[in-house]
């Protein structure tokens, strides 16, 4: 059975850190490239980063660059976002997502930025 | 950034009937290896977006055949031919052919 479990959020003061961890089993999760995306009621689903393969290539939207890190472990299966500065806009359920052969989502982590 | 706009918003709907959903790309979805990167998601109430399509018109393993994708050049349409109680959900299509990968605002399917 295909699964990512992700864990980590909770709820954070602004400026504050958080650090996402995602772990996959059940699929080649070395051949995957693997995403973090997060939903809003306000913005619906907005694609925050990705990252290749072997790690060598990572990508971060706009708004979260200079912010936001991610890093993978190809023997650990697993991905982690790692958020710094957090702002108020950051608040959303973040979900790591694998694609590749096939395509496969975690559950869902709510993030809250708040004082 | 590219632009998908999805219509309509929300789509009321008859058990057995069709519906068609559409999604406009502000740029064309060409990949340099040649595959248009242009998916559909469906998510139930409560759960995570599922991929139904990708590459426009190819069904992911295990969704039933009465889902379609097509194009016609920037205009991308998800057709259900006999709609069921379990079609209920969101459906969004993203691009991944240009960054930031981005997502259209969703058309809420009701029956």
């Amino acid at each position: 059975e295909v699964q990512l479990v992700a864990s980590g959020g909770g709820l954070v003061q602004p400026g504050g850190s958080l650090r996402l961890s995602c772990v996959g089993s059940g699929f080649t999760f070395n051949t995957y490239w693997m995403n973090w995306v997060r939903q809003t009621p306000e913005k619906g689903l907005e694609w925050v980063a990705n990252i290749n393969p072997d790690g060598s290539q990572k990508t971060f939207v706009d708004s979260v660059k200079g912010r936001f890190t991610m890093s993978r472990d190809n023997v650990k299966n697993s991905v982690t976002l790692q958020m710094n500065s957090l702002r108020a806009e950051d608040t959303a359920v973040y979900y790591c997502a694998g694609w590749g052969a096939g395509n496969y989502w975690g559950q869902g982590i709510v993030v809250t930025v708040s004082s | 950034d590219v632009v998908l706009t999805q219509s309509p918003l929300s789509l009321p709907v008859t058990l057995g009937q069709p519906a068609s959903l559409s999604c406009r790309s502000s740029q064309g979805l060409v990949h340099p290896n040649g595959n248009t990167n242009l998916d559909w998601f469906q998510q139930r109430p409560g759960q995570s977006p599922r991929r139904l399509i990708y590459h426009v018109s190819n069904r992911d393993s295990g969704v039933p055949d009465r889902f379609s994708g097509s194009e016609s050049g920037t205009e991308f349409t998800l057709k259900i031919s006999r709609v069921e109680a379990e079609d209920v959900g969101i459906y969004y299509c993203v691009q991944y052919a240009h960054w930031p990968h981005t997502f259209g605002q969703g058309t809420k399917l009701e029956i």
